[in-house]
């Protein structure tokens, strides 16, 4: 099986852009979770789609959004992106059933830089 | 609200050496712990889970981890390392039918010669 695709890889932004990156789960699994990485604040979940709908969401501004397609691919938005954006977006996937182990597995991730 | 210790920042190892990597969580139920590891510019690799059964798990590149309920521990251990292994190793707890994950800081494992 294919693991989990990100793209773009990296992304130069400016700072009052929007920005749009997009996964693509492992075949068959249907839970879409995103997670941001900086040196900062280390690994913080985003949000988590299932079945074209928002299940979990963490602690973000609205600025950040995401959504969901009937074939389980992701994407998620940033707008009025600001310095403190920068960071490498990953997501994961997993089955995501209610008896899920939630074993996610995890794609390369996209390195967003803002200018 | 579950979260995730990793008491050192940096640790250094020779090649060949025994490794030990600390994790505690706080979590009110049964947890679901996770390590993962991470190269410079990659994802996240997973190298073992507990959900429950044995508290000692195996995992992958010859690594293990042992489950103590009474010290909300989940320490990840390798008998001996490989310069292959420097990376970044996080800890993380989640919950039965949550997909979030609560990520530890993660530890840096430098190997020397």
């Amino acid at each position: 099986k294919a693991g989990v695709t990100q793209t773009p890889r990296y992304l130069i932004k400016t700072r009052g852009q929007q920005v749009t990156l997009s996964c693509s789960p492992i075949s068959g699994h249907r839970s879409v979770s995103w997670y941001q990485q900086t040196p900062g604040q280390g690994l913080q979940f985003l949000f988590e789609y299932f079945s074209e709908t928002q299940r979990n969401k963490g602690n973000f501004p609205g600025r950040f959004s995401g959504r969901q397609f009937s074939n389980s691919r992701s994407e998620m938005n940033v707008s009025t992106l600001e310095l403190g954006d920068s960071a490498l977006y990953l997501c994961a996937s997993s089955p995501g059933g209610l008896s899920s182990y939630n074993e996610q597995f995890f794609g390369p991730g996209t390195r967003l830089t803002v200018l | 609200a579950q979260s995730v210790t990793q008491p050192d920042i940096h640790i250094t190892v020779s090649e060949g050496a025994s490794l030990e990597l600390r994790c505690n969580y706080s979590y009110g139920a049964t947890p679901y712990l996770f390590w993962y590891v991470q190269s410079p510019g990659q994802g996240l690799q997973l190298l073992l889970k507990y959900f429950s059964g044995d508290t000692l798990v195996q995992g992958i590149k010859g690594f293990e981890a042992e489950f103590k309920r009474s010290q909300s521990s989940f320490n990840l251990r390798k008998p001996s390392v490989h310069w292959s292994d420097a990376a970044e190793y996080f800890c993380a707890v989640g919950a039965r039918g949550n997909e979030k994950l609560t990520f530890g800081t993660g530890t840096r494992l430098t190997i020397i010669p």
